[in-house]
């Protein structure tokens, strides 16, 4: 079984400009996140989603970040437009969809983001 | 305020036996996972405590104390390939979020 996927691996921009980043889950998994690591800190999470509704984007830091999932598939993080303190790594994760709250999340490889 | 902390670095021999501490203050509590990451790579999942006690998995057991916002992560027999990052993570009373620590990177020598 295939795991979480993102791509780019790696993306370098400058300031000012766009930048869209995917993840594609686990297959069959509903629940969907985002979450980001700043160079030296911990990992903090962006948002979630349940299919394609967003169930919480309390993390997410101002509106130059826009999350889509539309058909409850894949998902996309655009950053309009990038500022130098938007470098860092987003992780993608996954889980299952259900009322055990033992499932864990599946996390994919991130995206290396560098804002020059 | 959330908070979780663990240490930074951690160095130990091939074969021996280290313990990763996590503590956290956290406003509420539903679960402490701990995940493992090789540099470069995704975090991949561990263990997972929500009651007090030692869960074992082969070489990994976790602890956890509720009372104390204490968990350990216990590594027995140590491999050159556990040499990784650690991360603590807690989850959100009512959501499915973590709260993570910064991690602990541990070392292990020949």
């Amino acid at each position: 079984e295939a795991g979480v996927t993102q791509f780019p691996s790696h993306s370098v921009i400058e300031k000012g400009q766009t930048v869209t980043l995917r993840c594609d889950p686990i297959s069959g998994h509903d629940n969907l996140y985002w979450y980001r690591r700043v160079m030296g800190k911990e990992i903090k999470f962006l948002l979630h989603f349940v299919k394609e509704s967003k169930q919480d984007e309390s993390g997410m830091p101002n509106n130059r970040f826009l999350a889509e999932r539309t058909g409850g598939t894949y998902s996309t993080l655009k950053v309009q437009p990038a500022e130098l303190e938007d470098s860092g790594v987003y992780f993608c994760a996954s889980s299952q969809l259900g009322q055990v709250y033992s499932y864990e999340q599946y996390f994919g490889p991130g995206t290396r983001l560098t804002v020059t | 305020g959330q908070n979780i902390d663990q240490p930074t670095e951690m160095t130990a021999t091939e074969g021996a036996i280290v313990q990763i501490n996590c503590t956290y203050q956290t406003s509420g509590f539903n679960g402490l996972f701990w995940y493992q990451q090789h540099a470069g790579e995704a975090p991949t999942f561990l263990s997972y405590n929500v009651l007090d006690g030692l869960e074992e998995k082969g070489r990994f057991s976790s602890f956890l104390s509720r009372s104390k916002g204490y968990s350990y992560l216990l590594l027995k027999e140590l491999q050159m390939k556990d040499s990784a990052s650690y991360l603590c993570a807690v989850r959100v009373p009512g959501t499915y979020k973590y709260i993570f620590g910064t991690g602990t990177r541990l070392k292990v020598l020949a």
